[in-house]
């Protein structure tokens, strides 16, 4: 079974500041996917960014961008230049083939990310 | 841009009783799912469907619950006799045919479901 950990519940950050949350996950396969959604007060949850686990580029999308190390199974997410709409609940979460073609997600816990102005 | 629609947003029910959470997916996708979040814990997989049936769901997904596509437009999850430990957020999600393989999930705003 596949895990996954996000060891810091609760970050905060000054606003147009750089702040990088944690995650390590543990699996047995070797294809699979990597993404960060971010979950808002309003509760939605919203794709920030993918990454395929066999592409060694880290992914990169504006202002978020990822560091992947696969042997480490990390899978860390950098924000820059913080901003105020950034405040939300970040997730964590592999995927993997379910069957039939269809894919199932493993989040960990999440981190608590307030932007500070 | 397009997105999964679920209604209602919040639903209260009698412990007992039967409760449908309706979703919208996107129009053009083909892989639907429900996930559930209980109050300050991770997100959980409950079920996948695809091609007017189940993919595969996990062991939360007992013979209380049932999914459905009546028609070609609404994915629905029942759960057919509520306990308290039903009360959480449900989330449905759908993504594109794996033409592409590891297409992302894209999530609807979640039903809260409070049961009493």
């Amino acid at each position: 079974a596949q895990t996954v950990t996000q060891s810091q519940p609760e970050m905060s950050v000054q606003e147009a500041e750089t702040v990088t949350l944690s995650c390590t996950y543990d699996t047995s396969e070797n294809n699979y996917y990597l993404f960060w959604y971010k979950q808002p007060p309003s509760r939605q949850m919203i794709l920030v960014i993918r990454q395929e686990a066999y592409k060694q580029q880290n992914a990169t999308e504006n202002r978020f961008s990822v560091n992947f190390q696969k042997a480490a199974k990390s899978f860390s997410l950098k924000i820059s230049d913080s901003q105020l709409g950034d405040t939300a609940m970040y997730f964590c979460a592999f995927m993997k083939p379910a069957g039939a073609g269809s894919y199932q997600l493993t989040f960990g816990k999440g981190t608590k990310l307030s932007v500070i102005p | 841009e397009p997105e999964v629609t679920q209604t209602p947003s919040h639903q209260v029910t009698q412990m007992g009783q039967e409760v449908i959470l309706r979703c919208v997916p996107i129009s053009n996708h083909l892989y639907f799912y429900w996930y559930r979040q209980i109050l300050g814990q991770k997100v959980e997989f409950l079920v996948s469907f695809y091609n007017n049936e189940i993919s595969e769901k996990s062991e939360i997904f007992d013979d209380q619950f049932s999914v459905e596509r009546p028609d070609g437009s609404n994915f629905t999850l029942k759960i057919r006799s509520t306990k308290l430990e039903d009360s959480a957020m449900y989330f449905c999600a759908s993504s594109e045919h794996q033409s592409q393989i590891g297409q992302p999930q894209h999530f609807g705003d979640g039903t809260r479901l409070s049961i009493l």
